[in-house]
């Protein structure tokens, strides 16, 4: 899991509440990007940052939203918009000069009921 | 269409026997390719990374080969242990400007090795 931290690990809500997971590394990265993954599927980019106060929409980030403040931080906010929210969340970064490297975090598995 | 696809889904296989997951991929232009070793409920791990001009890469018992003419990369698992049960996922990066890869995921192969 190298230098970044998920938290929490579980995190459970009511249909209809808004969410945030939190994404923090150390490892001094530049961009930072959170995936969905689903059984059976490989992950789906949700949004991407590449720098501080910027930040891109990926393949799915409808019913999401993200804020990049701090470089070390990348939180994901898990809105009512979004019709299927139970899934697990990954977050991972980049250093600018090597940035076919990635590096996951351990993840939070989200239960939306 | 950019994409990856990896088999078996799954795979059963004996402690102590090899084994060789497959990945197909139709990505362009074509940067990179990483398989990673992904326990449950937990990230992903990098195993190898390999370029467009290299055949093979090892990491220990893991050992990745690639054909960049074919689009075909396999991951070879050497006398497998408990520990190797997880899900593989071979991932294809596409260099798309100068300060961006966009990745491409397979679905992975879910190994179980029994005692």
């Amino acid at each position: 899991d190298g230098g970044i931290t998920q938290s929490p690990k579980y995190l459970f809500r009511k249909e209809g509440q808004n969410v945030t997971l939190s994404c923090e590394q150390n490892l001094n990265h530049d961009a930072m990007y959170w995936y969905r993954q689903d059984p059976g599927q490989g992950l789906r980019l949700i949004y991407y940052s590449q720098i501080v106060n910027d930040f891109q929409k990926g393949d799915i980030a409808e019913g999401y939203s993200v804020s990049r403040e701090k470089k070390e931080s990348f939180p994901l906010t898990v809105t009512s918009a979004q019709k299927n929210p139970t899934a697990f969340y990954l977050c991972a970064s980049s250093p600018r000069d090597s940035l076919y490297e990635q590096y996951f975090g351990p993840g939070t598995r989200l239960t939306v009921t | 269409k950019n994409q990856v696809e990896q088999s078996p889904q799954s795979l059963i296989i004996l402690e102590g026997k090899n084994c060789t997951l497959q990945c197909n991929y139709t990505v362009s232009p074509f940067s990179n390719l990483r398989w990673y070793k992904q326990d449950t409920g937990r990230g992903p791990v990098s195993l190898t990374i390999m370029t467009f001009s290299e055949n093979t890469k090892s990491n220990g018992r893991y050992t990745a080969t690639l054909d960049a003419d074919t689009k075909q990369s396999s991951l070879h698992i050497t006398a497998s242990q408990l520990s190797d049960s997880a899900s593989y996922i071979c991932v294809v990066s596409a260099s798309r400007t100068y300060n961006f890869n966009k990745f491409y995921f397979g679905s992975g192969t879910k190994l179980n090795v029994k005692p």
